[in-house]
């Protein structure tokens, strides 16, 4: 079965510091990976696909099927950045997405 | 103007009631869920609709039951409540199809329920 890790239940930062969310996941086909993100009194929402190879936010997460992680970073964090982090994965064609357990950022000035 | 909409946001019940958290999106998607988070914030999909039509049906009690009216209602309803059951609710959407979707699904705020 499918399992994706997110080792860090908190991480603390400083404003302007590069901030990496480590994820690490279990599956041994391709699966399709994401970062969802939660800030505070909002939904969860969408941040970035790893099919999308895209920059959100600031933010970049790139597939390393070799060590199976998608680790989310950003150079330089600000204290909008502070929020709770989920990394998801997919394997089926019908969305069913398996989320880690979440890390939360807490960006200070 | 919203997108996904639960109510009630909030459910405090005694133990052994039966409750129910309805769902509706307006966003047109064929696909909608319910994802349960614990007070660790995890978050476990329970199960999904396509087009009124149950797709995913996760290892939950069967007291719980989900309903599609129609693909833009997902309602759940709990049957003789326990205290596990405490948790936020999540209903989500995706355009989801039979094909690899985009995996953007569309969160509501969720619905803590809290058993006594």
């Amino acid at each position: 079965a499918q399992r994706v890790t997110q080792p860090e239940k908190l991480l603390s930062v400083f404003k302007g510091a590069p901030v990496e969310l480590k994820c690490n996941y279990s599956y041994s086909g391709s699966p399709e990976l994401f970062w969802y993100v939660q800030y505070s009194r909002q939904r969860l929402q969408l941040l970035l696909r790893h099919i999308s190879r895209e920059s959100i936010k600031g933010f970049t997460a790139d597939l390393n099927k070799g060590e199976t992680s998608f680790h989310l970073k950003k150079p330089f964090a600000q204290e909008e950045d502070s929020a709770m982090y989920y990394c998801a994965l997919t394997t089926d064609s019908w969305g069913k997405l398996q989320f880690g357990a979440g890390t939360q950022v807490v960006v200070t000035p | 103007d919203t997108a996904v909409s639960q109510t009630p946001k909030y459910l405090v019940t005694q133990m052994g009631n039966d409750k129910s958290i309805k769902c509706e999106q307006n966003l047109g998607h064929d696909t909608m869920y319910w994802y349960k988070q614990d007070s660790k914030k995890f978050l476990k999909i329970m199960f999904s609709y396509n087009n009124k039509e149950l797709i995913i049906n996760e290892t939950v009690p069967n007291r719980f039951s989900p309903k599609s009216p129609d693909k833009a209602h997902l309602n759940l309803h709990i049957n003789s409540l326990e205290l596990g059951d405490s948790a936020v609710y999540f209903c989500a959407s995706s355009a989801s199809t039979a094909r690899v979707d985009t995996g953007e699904l569309f969160f509501g705020e969720g619905s803590r329920l809290t058993v006594l």
